[in-house]
């Protein structure tokens, strides 16, 4: 089972400010199959980032996910204040196909 | 629009049983693999169980496996969880998902006596 790990565990920064979240797997990712979510409390996740960099429909280019292997990160430029949330990387590439997620990353004002 | 809506969530003793369904629309059901995720209160998200677009290959997580078994209706476009020997940890918001894709709004599941 592949293993993610996120830091920090909690990110303080100001709207303006950029963040940047880390997403560290314990053995290589397959087809950069690792997606970014942000959840809100109380709403379903939602996807940002698939295949390590791509962003899903409606995500600003605010926000942009890079690496591969082992090592992933997602990036937000400008933060806005409906940015303060959870996310969460999941890889999805694995076989057999157990797709785990991180602990996740808080985001807070 | 690719829809995906959970059902069956509820009240269940410790030890007791619960089925979840998840009924799709707006997507060739046979075509996809499906998978569950919950996430109990306050926690991270749980990747649960997964089944394969032919329904015949299933994979769990280590804390589901012997309890639940996930499976496909495809007559009904809807994925399935069956969930015996409940315990009190399995209390949470249940996701169906097509990952990374597409999400369902989650039904609660609460395990208490």
């Amino acid at each position: 089972e592949i293993v993610l790990t996120q830091s920090p565990g909690t990110l303080s920064l100001s709207p303006g400010e950029s963040a940047t979240l880390s997403c560290r797997a314990s053995e290589s990712v397959s087809i950069s199959s690792l997606a970014w979510y942000q959840q809100k409390p109380g709403h379903t996740p939602r996807l940002l980032i698939y295949g390590a960099s791509n962003r899903a429909t409606d995500i600003p280019d605010r926000f942009s996910g890079s690496g591969s292997g082992t090592d992933f990160t997602l990036t937000i430029n400008r933060l806005e204040p409906e940015d303060f949330a959870v996310y969460y990387c999941q890889q999805y590439g694995s076989s057999p196909p157990m797709y785990t997620f991180g602990q996740g990353t808080r985001l807070e004002i | 629009e690719v829809q995906l809506v959970e059902s069956g969530g509820g009240l269940a003793q410790p030890g007791g049983s619960l089925r979840l369904s998840c009924a799709t629309s707006g997507l060739t059901f046979t075509t996809y693999a499906m998978n569950w995720v919950r996430q109990a209160p306050g926690k991270g998200l749980e990747w649960l169980a997964y089944v394969s677009s032919s329904g015949t290959n299933r994979y769990y997580a280590d804390s589901v496996r012997g309890r639940f078994t996930i499976s496909k209706d495809d007559a009904k476009d809807s994925l399935i969880l069956q969930m015996n020997r409940l315990r009190a940890e399995d209390t949470a918001v249940y996701y169906c998902a097509i990952i990374p894709y597409f999400w369902g709004q989650g039904t609660l599941v609460t395990v208490s006596s």
